[in-house]
């Protein structure tokens, strides 16, 4: 089955610099990739997807890259803002099958 | 986006006892749910896939007859922890589909479980 890892589980980074998450994944036939943002005791938030037949997408400060060769794919933050500061989850999804998520990472955005 | 409603958001019970969590898809027919249970500073694991009309698909090494899961409409899907021990602990969240697979999964507010 599926299994997707990610890197770093922690990062921390001064406020308007980056943050770069990297996830692998093992199943090709994975073709949807979501990242998650998790601030503490709440829900899950999608905060920008990607599919396979799409090599890099962008919003605002936020932008996914995909490489379907390797197997992997980022999470990109520019100009972060302490506001960012939560857990952020990747996933992959085999198709007709159920989302795997990788393990989180924590990201401090310090002021 | 779709909304998702989970309740209750905490509960606190003895020991022994049972507890239900209900996941709600408000604005769309959710034919297939999904709960999953998170320890602190894990990710999420999936527990079942919850089907309407049928019955639960639970992953390895989650006890069916512990977790009890009905999904009785294309709307609702409850989750019953039965016989309540602390070490089940936990914070359960609940999400579904707004469509056909490969699409976005909308999270209930997850439910805060404290056994004492």
């Amino acid at each position: 089955g599926e299994n997707v890892e990610q890197h770093p589980s922690t990062l921390s980074v001064q406020e308007g610099d980056s943050a770069v998450i990297k996830c692998t994944y093992s199943d090709s036939a994975s073709n949807y990739f979501p990242w998650y943002k998790q601030e503490l005791g709440k829900r899950p938030q999608l905060i920008i997807d990607i599919r396979s037949n799409v090599g890099e997408k962008k919003d605002q400060r936020i932008a996914v890259t995909l490489n379907k060769t390797a197997k992997h794919f980022s999470l990109h933050i520019t100009e972060t803002q302490p506001e960012d500061s939560a857990v952020y989850f990747c996933a992959a999804l085999p198709y007709g099958q159920n989302f795997v998520f990788g393990p989180g990472t924590r990201l401090s955005v310090l002021p | 986006g779709a909304v998702v409603s989970q309740h209750p958001s905490r509960v606190i019970c003895k020991s022994g006892t049972s507890v239900k969590i209900e996941c709600r898809s408000l604005d769309f027919q959710a034919t297939t749910m999904f709960w999953y249970r998170q320890f602190p500073k894990q990710s999420l694991m999936l527990m079942a896939t919850s089907n309407e009309g049928s019955k639960a698909t639970y992953e390895q090494g989650v006890e069916k007859d512990k977790f009890l899961i009905n999904h009785a409409s294309l709307t609702l899907s409850t989750l019953t922890v039965t016989s309540a021990h602390p070490e089940d602990s936990s914070f359960y969240i609940c999400s579904a589909r707004s469509g056909p697979r490969n699409t976005e999964a909308f999270f209930g507010q997850g439910t805060r479980l404290t056994v004492v």
